[in-house]
């Protein structure tokens, strides 16, 4: 199995631009989380998906945040417009179910840098 | 509410000695803990997870965990450290209500040649 596959591996962007992040789970695993780790906050869960419905939002920190996951095996995190403070790494991670006993594996994660 | 506390934030050890890294945690319910490690620049990966079963669980590259109940803890052990151990650590609970994972703040290990 290829793992959890995000796109891209680093983006640099300046202030006010549109972000996409791209994230395929692994097949067959029904749960898709998005989370920001940054030096001062650390792993933040910002959303997650489960059977491709969002389930809960609140980590997302602001309107300017949006995800969606139209398929089971696609899933985007878009930042507009973005800002100095967004930049992070982003990682998605997948798990077979919501069970609390269920694995999340996560992906390599993008590297945003927002000048 | 249910939380982790990683007691060090550094632990330097040198090549070939025991590593320990603790957490405590903190849970109304039979938690599900885990420990993934994080190499630089690299995603999380998953060392070993306990989930009710054995309390002493092994994982991958020679750790173990113990869950103690008594004492709400799940600290991570190896018997001896190798240079490609350097990364940082994250010890996870795992939230019944909502599924999701409460992350520690991290410790990052130094392995000393």
């Amino acid at each position: 199995d290829a793992g959890v596959i995000q796109s891209p591996r680093h983006e640099v962007t300046e202030m006010g631009q549109e972000v996409t992040l791209r994230c395929k789970p692994i097949s067959g695993h029904n749960s898709l989380f998005w989370y920001r780790q940054t030096m001062m906050r650390g792993l933040e869960l910002l959303i997650y998906f489960n059977n491709n419905v969002p389930i809960d939002d609140s980590g997302m920190p602001e309107d300017r945040f949006s995800a969606k996951m139209p398929n089971a095996s696609f899933s985007t995190l878009k930042i507009q417009p973005s800002e100095p403070r967004d930049s992070a790494v982003y990682f998605c991670a997948s798990s077979l179910g919501t069970l609390i006993t269920d694995t999340q594996y996560f992906g390599p994660g993008t590297r945003l840098t927002v000048l | 509410a249910q939380s982790v506390t990683q007691l060090d934030s550094h632990v330097s050890v040198s090549e070939g000695t025991p590593v320990l890294l603790r957490c405590n945690y903190s849970s109304s319910y039979s938690p599900s803990l885990f420990w993934y490690v994080q190499h630089p620049n690299k995603g999380l990966q998953l060392l070993l997870k306990y989930t009710s079963a054995a309390t002493l669980v092994k994982g991958i590259n020679g750790f173990e965990a113990e869950f103690k109940k008594s004492e709400t803890s799940f600290h991570l052990t190896k018997p001896s450290a190798h240079m490609s151990d350097a990364a940082e650590y994250f010890c996870v609970v795992s939230e019944k209500r909502t599924y999701k994972y409460i992350f520690g703040t991290g410790t990052r290990l130094k392995v000393l040649a």
